[in-house]
């Protein structure tokens, strides 16, 4: 079964520093990675996804993510947070064979002025 | 294009009573999945509706049930509430064929059932 770790549950980082959420995820098949963001009082919202191809993947409001085979890794990146990036982020995989996707605990991102 | 909506968006039950979450997914979308999400147990699935057929289950005991009508609008009920079943449920759609691996689900804002 697959499963998804989230080491950090929360995260403070100065606004324009730079941040690092961690994800490791644990299948024995190929898998499809995910980040999805989540904003108070709303739905997740994808970030970026890696099914194929180059390892480093380009997301949405300049947050990148390297997937890493050996290390069953896929962690989040961005070199200069901003205020509005506070927000509940989730790493999530699907394999190729199951429907659903598994969802990390998901790490909550406080971004100081 | 419209997005995913669910109704209502608050909810306040009383343990025992049963409870109906609506959503409509975004048109054309023929795939709609619901998932749980609650502070201890993070977001977990709970099924998904392909073309009227439920065609994955998650791990919830029977109480939890859904159905998707011929518009892909889908319901999930919740019968016997207990307190744990508080919770923010949260929907997607997707444009999901028969046979496809990958599919970009695309999220509703959710409906937050309080359990009293």
């Amino acid at each position: 079964a697959q499963s998804v770790t989230q080491l950090d549950s929360q995260v403070p980082v100065f606004e324009e520093a730079p941040v690092e959420l961690r994800c490791n995820y644990s299948s024995s098949v190929s898998v499809y990675l995910f980040w999805y963001v989540q904003y108070p009082n709303q739905g997740l919202q994808l970030l970026l996804k890696y099914l194929s191809g180059s390892t480093l993947v380009k997301g949405i409001n300049g947050f990148e993510a390297e997937f890493n085979k050996s290390q069953t890794s896929f962690h989040l990146r961005k070199p200069s947070v901003h205020i509005s990036d506070t927000a509940e982020y989730f790493c999530a995989v699907k394999d190729n064979y199951g429907q659903n996707f598994v969802f990390g605990p998901g790490t909550r991102l406080s971004v100081l002025p | 294009k419209a997005g995913v909506t669910q109704t209502p968006r608050y909810l306040i039950k009383t343990r025992g009573q049963q409870v109906t979450l609506s959503c409509s997914p975004i048109s054309g979308h023929r795939s709609v999945s619901w998932y749980q999400q609650t502070p201890g147990q993070g977001l977990q699935f709970l099924f998904e509706y392909f073309s009227e057929t439920q065609r994955n289950k998650g791990n919830f005991p029977g109480r939890f049930s859904g159905r998707q009508f011929s518009n892909s609008r889908s319901e999930m009920n919740v019968s016997t509430l207990e307190l744990g079943d508080s919770a923010l449920y949260l929907c997607a759609s997707s444009l999901a064929f028969e046979g496809t691996l990958y599919y970009e689900q695309y999220f509703g804002p959710g409906t937050r059932l309080t359990v009293t």
